[in-house]
Formats: structure tokens, sequence, C-alpha cells
């Protein structure tokens, strides 16, 4: 079957890095994305890689490892408008996303 | 409007009554997916439309119907809703059904009791 694996939930503090690993097992690969999402929100799309390596975008940073199934978000210079869940998403052989639970990340001050 | 509007933003059910949530984007995407998020679970697809006048069947489709008549809107019917259908449903799009990224709707809070 199909997984997205992603930690429950994480606590960093306000001004400080944090890294949310996502290792995946689908079948076929067209691109893993990163959403953010808000208590009570839509998911807003952050990020897509499709090829391995570290794609940078402001404060947050992905990469991809396509022969390892793994990804991770990378943000930086934390703020607490930041506690949010964050969404991996692989896109399969079908072109459908197939997602993770999500993983909700608290900032304390 | 910008983006994409769902509708109603809540509803209370009674078991076994029929409803639609409504969605209409104005971004002229072709593709529209209909999802639904319960806690502890990754979103996941009910239904789908690759363009106007075809659907396809996602990852949870039972108890669900779809239509396609036009760019815009893209209504998901549950005929007879039952209480595990309780959760809240997101519409999202994207301007085609391979990588494109996929926006969201603010969603549909829906309870059946």
């Amino acid at each position: 079957g199909q997984n997205i694996d992603q930690p429950t939930e994480m606590t960093a503090t306000e001004g400080a890095i944090v890294q949310i690993n996502c290792t995946y097992q689908t079948s076929g690969f067209n691109g893993l994305f990163w959403y953010q999402q808000h208590a009570g929100e839509a998911p807003t799309f952050l990020s897509y890689n499709v090829l391995d390596g570290l794609e940078e975008k402001g404060r947050f940073s992905s990469f991809l490892s396509r022969s390892k199934g793994y990804s991770y978000l990378l943000l930086k210079e934390l703020q607490m408008k930041d506690s949010a869940s964050y969404l991996c998403a692989v896109m399969d052989s079908n072109y459908q996303l197939i997602w993770g639970a999500g993983t909700k990340l608290i900032i304390k001050p | 409007i910008a983006g994409i509007t769902q509708a109603p933003t809540s509803q209370i059910l009674a078991a076994g009554r029929r409803m639609t949530l409504r969605c209409t984007q104005d971004m002229r995407h072709n593709a529209m997916y209909w999802y639904r998020q319960d806690l502890g679970l990754g979103l996941r697809l009910i239904h789908y439309s690759n363009t106007a006048g075809t659907t396809g069947k996602g990852e949870v489709p039972d108890g669900y119907s779809v239509s396609r008549a036009n760019t815009d809107d893209f209504p998901l019917t549950l005929a007879s809703a039952v209480p595990s259908q309780t959760s809240v449903y997101f519409c999202a799009s994207s301007d085609s059904q391979d990588t494109d990224t996929q926006y969201f709707g603010p969603g549909t809070r829906l309870t059946v009791l």
C-alpha cells in the first residue's frame, strides 16, 4: 500500500530552526509537496520537489532524496505565526496526491 | 470571486438527509478535487475531475457523487448522509491533473447526527 509518515507533533522555540521529516512509500513518484495549514483554515502551498536536492524559498527550504523516499521541510528564524500543521503529500503514478496526516508545529516564546 | 469558494461554511444534518456541498472557482482551472479531512488522518480524495464533463473516483468515493457541468463548478452530493460522513470537506483545483499545484477552498464543516 501507499504510505506517508511524518511526526504527529513537534515543539520549537521562537527564533530557532526546526526540521520536519517525511518518509514515503508510493506507487510511482511525480513530485512531493509541502503545505501549511493553520487551525480551522485551508491548506496553502509551500513547496514542490521533483528532483533530488534542496529548494530554498525565504525562511523555508525543502529537501528531497528519491532513492531514500525521504523529504524534509526546514523552517528558519521561527516566528509565532509559523505555529500550524505541515502536510507532506506525494503525487503517485496516477497523478493523485497521497497525503500524510500532518505535523503539528508548536512555537514557544 | 477570487480563488475558490465553498458553501456552506458549516452544516448540521440529520442522518438520511440529502446534502449538496458547493464549490466554485474563478481561476479557469481544468482539474478539481474533493477531499475529506478527519482528525489523525491525511486528506483523502473522494472524487476528482480532470476537465469539464469528466469525473473520476478517488480513494473514498462511496456515498458521494459529483458532477462537472462546466469549468467553474464542482458540487459534491451526499445522497443519504450517515454519521461516518461527519468531516471537514475541502474542494481544490489545479491548472491540470499532473504536477500542478492544488489550491484549496476554505472548507465545509459537516456534522451528521
